[in-house]
């Protein structure tokens, strides 16, 4: 296993765009979370997975925003009619279920609007 | 405090020193604590998961210790090297929320 995988790396889109992000977490771990970081800001929950269930999903930004986890492996965030402001770097992270087992983080995916 | 918050927000220390940042967060329906380091370019590294009051954990240089009835874990660097510059976040978790962190910058 090579960690958590992000795709894409980078992705530049325009303005009312609809983007979707993809991770692939350790294939033990079966929570799954998605952040977003913008300059000067640490992490901010965006929200996560327990297996194919989302437990938490108020704290998604808008109704733009959306994530898939269908079969309990991969991840899916869409956001729908990009704005400027969605501009930021989205994580993806993952852990077992577990409370002392810190979580493992992909490279993110760097989202441009322009 | 109803946030996480991170001091000093940015560090210069020359190498060969000993440095400690703060991280605070809100002391009820505490669960765990996690420290994590962010080098430019790569992933957070979780390097402490802590969930107990008096918590003590080390690895290698780097120390950290947990006081949740007051809510506050210090994360400490002994004789810092070039190698340590980068931003050393804390998050408190059932549902992990991160600080702004702390950004360390070692100069030779």
């Amino acid at each position: 296993d090579t960690g958590v995988s992000q795709n894409p790396r980078h992705k530049i889109t325009k303005r009312g765009q609809n983007v979707t992000f993809r991770c692939d977490p350790i294939s033990e771990h079966n929570r799954l979370y998605w952040y977003r970081q913008t300059l000067g800001q640490g992490p901010e929950f965006l929200t996560y997975f327990q297996n194919e269930a989302q437990l938490e999903k108020s704290r998604l930004l808008s109704d733009r925003f959306s994530a898939e986890r269908p079969k309990g492996s991969f991840s899916t965030l869409e956001i729908q009619r990009t704005e400027q402001g969605d501009s930021a770097m989205y994580l993806c992270a993952s852990s077992p279920d577990r409370t002392n087992y810190g979580y493992t983080f992909g490279s993110g995916t760097r989202l441009t609007v322009v | 405090i109803l946030n996480v918050e991170q001091s000093p927000q940015s560090l210069h220390v020359q190498e060969g020193d000993s440095t400690n940042f703060t991280c605070s967060f809100p002391s009820s329906n505490f669960y765990a604590l996690h420290w994590y380091r962010w080098e430019t370019a790569k992933s957070p590294e979780a390097l402490f998961v802590m969930t107990l009051n008096g918590d003590e954990k080390k690895k290698g240089r780097i120390s950290a210790t947990l006081n949740t009835k007051e809510g506050y874990s210090y994360l400490y660097i002994k004789g810092s090297q070039p190698e340590d510059s980068a931003t050393y976040l804390c998050a408190r978790s059932y549902i992990p929320t991160f600080g702004r962190g702390t950004s360390l910058i070692v100069h030779p």
